[in-house]
């Protein structure tokens, strides 16, 4: 079965610094991975997807992962933090075939100072 | 209005009591699914269909049941709520291919 491990249950960095959210997957087949982000008090919304086509994708809000198989990797990073970057984030992962629902991360609590 | 919409988004209920949480959606998709949120535990599949006449187990079903009433709408149940099915619950929808989850604002649920 596939499932993920996101690496650290709260990151906190600096306004202005290095956003980097690891996330590790493991599954039988290709995968389709997602990285989503929950706001206090919302529902998820994508952030981005990898689905075999480009291995570095970009998204919204200036986030970017990259997808690298050697690794089993798919860390989710943005150059410079803001503070309403502030939220939580959960990887996911799902077959690339067959009926297959997503698989969630525990997810990472991202945490800017200001 | 939300795509995917969630009723109602707060409950408290009695242990025992049993409770119905809905969610419709007009996103057209075929696929719903719904999960429970834990703090530190993610997102945790309870129920999923695939269709109208396909119902599927996900990883934590014991005490809930589903009902899909229609391509739309898609009913999760705690027949007997006890505490510790207090959680945030969320509807999602998809379609095949590789496409992602479509969610819903969630319902909070807590059960005394």
């Amino acid at each position: 079965a596939q499932s993920v491990t996101q690496l650290g249950s709260h990151v906190s960095v600096s306004e202005g610094a290095l956003v980097l959210l690891r996330c590790n997957y493991s599954s039988s087949v290709p995968p389709y991975l997602f990285w989503y982000v929950q706001y206090p008090n919302q529902g998820l919304q994508l952030l981005l997807k990898y689905t075999s086509a480009a291995t570095l994708v970009k998204g919204i809000n200036g986030f970017e992962a990259e997808f690298k198989k050697s690794e089993t990797s798919f860390h989710l990073t943005k150059p410079s933090a803001h503070m309403s970057d502030a939220a939580e984030y959960f990887c996911a992962v799902r077959y690339s075939v067959g009926n297959t629902p997503l698989v969630f991360g525990k997810g990472t609590r991202l945490s800017v100072i200001a | 209005d939300a795509d995917v919409t969630q009723t109602p988004r707060n409950r408290i209920t009695k242990t025992g009591k049993r409770i119905m949480l809905e969610c419709s959606q007009t996103k057209g998709h075929d696929r719903m699914y719904w999960y429970r949120q834990d703090p530190g535990l993610g997102l945790r599949l309870i129920y999923y269909s695939f269709d109208v006449k396909d119902i599927n187990k996900g990883e934590i079903s014991d005490g809930y049941s589903v009902s899909r009433q229609a391509q739309a709408k898609f009913s999760l149940s705690l027949e007997s709520a006890i505490p510790n099915q207090t959680a945030l619950y969320f509807c999602a929808t998809s379609v095949e291919g590789n496409t992602e989850a479509f969610f819903g604002q969630g319902t909070r649920l807590t059960v005394v």
